[in-house]
This record gives C-alpha cells, sequence and structure tokens, in this order.
C-alpha cells in the first residue's frame, strides 16, 4: 500500500535534547512538507522540500532543521533551540500541483 | 496570503445534509479553493478542491459563490465519521515549481448527532 508513514506515533524526550522525527514515502511524490499543530489550533508549516537535496524554510522554521537525502525521506529535527517543542508534528507529501496527503503524526512531548 | 474565515464550531443530526461555510474575501483569480478534514489525532485528509465552478466527488460537493469570496462545503447525509474538523484553505495555483503553502486557519469542528 502507497503511503506516508511516521514514527515512532508518540516521543518523550528531555529539554535540551535534539530529537528527529521521521518521515517516509512510497508515493513517488517529489515534495515533502513539515508541519507542527498545537492544541485546538491549524496546522503551521516549518519546512518544505520540493526535490532531493532542496529545502525552504517554512513560517516557523526556527529551532528545526531538516534534510532531503533520498526522495522517500525527509527527517525533521526538533533542536534544543526550539523554545516550545511539545506539539503534534505532521509530515505530508504531494506531487506538482497535487493536493497533500499526509502521515499519521508524531506527538512529542519534551519535559 | 489570502486568509479564510470559518465558523469555530457546527453541529448537525445523523443522516442530515450539512453546509458548512467559508469567506475568502481577498481571493485572488489564481486561487483554488481546497477543503481537508482532520479527524482526532489523526493528519488531515483532502476532501475536494475548486477554482470557478461548483465540483462534485464521493465525498462531498463544493459551491462557489459567483464572486468567488465564499464557498460551501455539503456533505450530503451526515455520518457519526464525519466528525472532524474542515478546514478551507486557499492555494495559489501560478506558483511555477508547482509547490505551495497551504495557510491552515483553526477551520470549523463538525459535531454530529445520532
Amino acid at each position: 500500500d502507497g503511503g506516508i508513514t511516521q514514527s515512532p506515533k508518540y516521543l518523550f524526550r528531555k529539554e535540551g535534547q535534539n530529537v528527529t522525527l521521521s518521515c517516509e514515502q512510497n508515493l513517488n511524490h517529489d515534495a515533502m512538507y513539515w508541519y507542527r499543530q498545537d492544541p485546538g489550533q491549524g496546522l503551521r508549516l516549518i519546512y518544505y522540500s520540493q526535490i532531493v537535496n532542496d529545502f525552504q524554510k517554512g513560517d516557523i522554521a526556527e529551532g528545526y532543521s531538516v534534510s532531503r537525502e533520498k526522495k522517500e525521506s525527509f527527517p525533521l529535527t526538533v533542536t534544543s533551540a526550539q523554545k516550545n517543542p511539545t506539539a503534534f508534528y505532521l509530515c505530508a507529501s504531494s506531487i506538482p500541483w497535487g493536493e497533500q496527503y499526509f502521515g499519521p503524526g508524531t506527538r512529542l512531548t519534551v519535559t | 496570503d489570502a486568509k479564510t474565515t470559518q465558523p469555530n464550531s457546527m453541529e448537525s443530526n445523523e443522516e442530515e445534509p450539512v453546509h458548512l461555510p467559508c469567506n475568502h474575501s481577498t481571493i485572488s483569480g489564481t486561487d483554488y479553493i481546497h477543503w481537508y478534514r482532520q479527524l482526532p489525532s489523526q493528519g488531515p485528509e483532502y476532501v475536494i478542491h475548486g477554482l470557478t465552478s461548483n465540483v462534485n466527488n464521493r465525498m462531498a460537493s463544493l459551491a462557489i459563490a459567483e464572486d468567488r469570496k465564499s464557498s460551501t462545503l455539503i456533505l450530503h447525509r451526515a455520518t457519526l465519521r464525519d466528525a472532524a474538523v474542515y478546514y478551507c484553505i486557499l492555494r495559489d495555483g501560478h506558483r511555477g515549481s508547482g509547490t505551495y503553502k497551504y495557510i491552515f486557519g483553526t477551520g470549523t469542528r463538525l459535531k454530529v448527532l445520532a
């Protein structure tokens, strides 16, 4: 089955630690996206990538980093510089001009 | 980026039609209107999109006002599985790369009553 996988579903970390969230897709989509969602709010774009080895900052990129070494993978690192990292993180992918397909999300809790 | 305005919440009885409104008074001529929905603790899923004409698919219908400043997502017979947050989003249709940013608002939380 084609789709987007995000792992793990729940992630717990101590403050001051970097953590990397996984996002893999087998849809052969060129573009991939990372969003953050806080309780009761809509999604906000962190980073997006149009092709391999290329990515752009979204609206809230500070404290996050990404890489796009393979078409299928777009991992997101939440660094210790992110002031409020606890959130629901969603990855998506799309073909040019197509709708975005979202993964199931990773809920990150930092204490 | 053009913005959308939606009611915070709506209720519907099961098996009845639901009309979810969206205002987008600053829409430009190249903006597509997209609707997504998000079930609790899941990622959003695509519902429907349109530019000028009304659109139908297996999930819903989209009615777009003639001046394009508003639109309505229509669920013909609401079921309990339709309880979700529905987002109305504008997408710029003229970005050369085909990659674009969605601006998500807070959406409309639909409650379906049995």
